[in-house]
């Protein structure tokens, strides 16, 4: 089955505020993590990453943020913008530069 | 060039045709993978390549689909026979290879329409 996740198949905010996109995973081997963006006819963008011994890691206006114990991934978006619509894809990995396996996506619509 | 370049970005072809989709990986990653996007939905695994090891083939839904690695460098999928349900985009990401965990960067993809 599949072994990662999204709750929210869509979400709008407004510009300006902060948006946060979550992520249900089922391996508990899994052990990286990553958020991509797409937009459009485009591929996949690579956002942020983290890794199973952390918890929070920071971007630029970004935040990821992982809890092992409920096997949940979400990712944080300070100040968004009209540039963030698109749709967002967390992704797993079971050990390192192995093929990534993902969540169905969540688009992300920004009210301007 | 400085990130995964897939050709061609668009395909239209009869139902019955051979296909045949290109990547060129970003150089000096000896980690390349092809997924599949069907409309609205997720990525889908179908083959992984590592150095010169054997590819990981888990992933392709039937024996009409193959992928080749020349040199380790440049990728092809080929699709046989080509399906009406094989309407999808295409895409190839690379990413540093080694056993360590790195992010996968991917190419804009190749979308595929079968009549």
């Amino acid at each position: 089955g599949e072994s990662v996740g999204l709750h929210l198949p869509t979400l709008s905010v407004q510009e300006g505020d902060n948006s946060i996109i979550n992520c249900a995973y089922s391996n508990s081997a899994s052990d990286y993590f990553i958020w991509y963006k797409q937009e459009s006819g485009k591929g996949p963008q690579f956002i942020i990453d983290i890794r199973s011994n952390m918890d929070k890691r920071q971007g630029q206006r970004v935040t990821v943020l992982l809890n092992k114990t409920v096997k949940h991934l979400s990712l944080q978006i300070a100040a968004t913008q009209p540039g963030d619509s698109a749709v967002y894809f967390c992704a797993e990995n079971i050990r390192g530069n192995t093929p990534l396996v993902f969540g169905k996506g969540t688009r992300l619509s920004v009210i301007a | 060039g400085a990130g995964v370049s897939q050709s061609p970005s668009n395909k239209v072809t009869e139902k019955g045709k051979d296909v045949e989709l290109r990547c060129d990986p970003i150089s000096g990653h000896t980690a390349l993978y092809w997924y599949r996007q069907s409309l609205g939905q997720g990525l889908e695994f179908l083959i992984y390549f590592q150095g010169n090891s054997a590819p990981d083939k888990s992933g392709l839904p039937s024996d009409r689909f193959s992928a080749e690695r020349t040199g380790g460098s440049v990728s092809t999928l080929t699709i046989q026979r080509t399906q009406q349900e094989d309407s999808a985009v295409y895409l190839c990401a690379s990413s540093p290879g080694g056993g360590i965990n790195q992010p996968q960067h991917f190419g804009d993809g190749t979308r595929l329409s079968i009549l």
